[in-house]
């Protein structure tokens, strides 16, 4: 299994609250991303990262920034959270030598009550 | 902009028969891959299969094969003697590799599941 780890597992929040989740891979994988999962809709990509610092947005993207250090982590940032970003959060990996296969992490599910 | 559409929310099959899965996309790219991946109860996302568009013949992974109609902008997905640890959700998915070119990442859109069910 690739090495990927997301943190939390789990996360319940109240509205108007900032939120990060994190990303742990520890592949070196050039791409990561950050997908939402809600029934009815299947995965949407909100964010994705090329490099260190290079980010860009997905379909998703209103309400939520990333952020991406280091090779090996990267966080998503919900700044004021909103019952509608209810949902489970996959990171995922790719690389350079194969970029068309994708490893996910296990999900984020969050709850804004 | 890509769809993928999956018509059948649900779908259930006895253990050992055979089921499919439907598939269809709009694109107005003439080279892309195609993606099966299973979401189990346990919610990891995994890699069934994999199509590439310009290559004629249906990818196979032991049970599992596709139907690729390239014309129709269908990918079905047939299931061989179903088992117990097949239930899950299955997601198809596309993907256009001219991101690759760029540099700017292999970005999937999804379709939104057919949940399968098998029983005994």
């Amino acid at each position: 299994d690739a090495g990927i780890t997301q943190s939390p597992r789990h996360k319940v929040t109240e509205t108007g609250t900032p939120v990060t989740l994190r990303c742990h891979q520890t592949e070196n994988h050039r791409y990561m991303y950050w997908y939402r999962q809600d029934p009815g809709h299947g995965l949407r990509l909100i964010h994705y990262s090329y490099g260190v610092k290079d980010t860009d947005k997905g379909e998703v993207s209103d309400g939520y920034s990333v952020s991406r250090s280091k090779t090996e982590d990267f966080l998503l940032t919900l700044e004021s959270a909103t019952s509608s970003q209810t949902s489970v959060y996959f990171c995922a990996i790719s690389e350079d030598r194969d970029p068309t296969e994708a490893f996910f992490g296990q999900g984020t599910r969050l709850t804004v009550v | 902009a890509q769809t993928v559409t999956q018509s059948q929310p649900e779908m259930s099959v006895q253990e050992a028969e055979t089921v499919t899965l439907s598939c269809t996309y709009d694109t107005s790219e003439n080279n892309y891959y195609l993606f099966w991946y299973k979401q189990p109860p346990s919610r990891q996302m995994i890699l069934v299969i994999r199509q590439e568009a310009y290559k004629q013949q249906n990818a196979t992974e032991n049970r599992f094969s596709v139907n690729f109609q390239k014309a129709a902008k269908s990918f079905s997905l047939k299931i061989s003697d179903s088992q117990l640890g097949d239930t899950a959700m299955y997601f198809c998915a596309f993907m256009n590799p001219s991101y690759i070119y760029t540099g700017t990442a292999s970005k999937l859109t999804f379709g939104t599941g057919t949940r399968l069910q098998v029983t005994l």
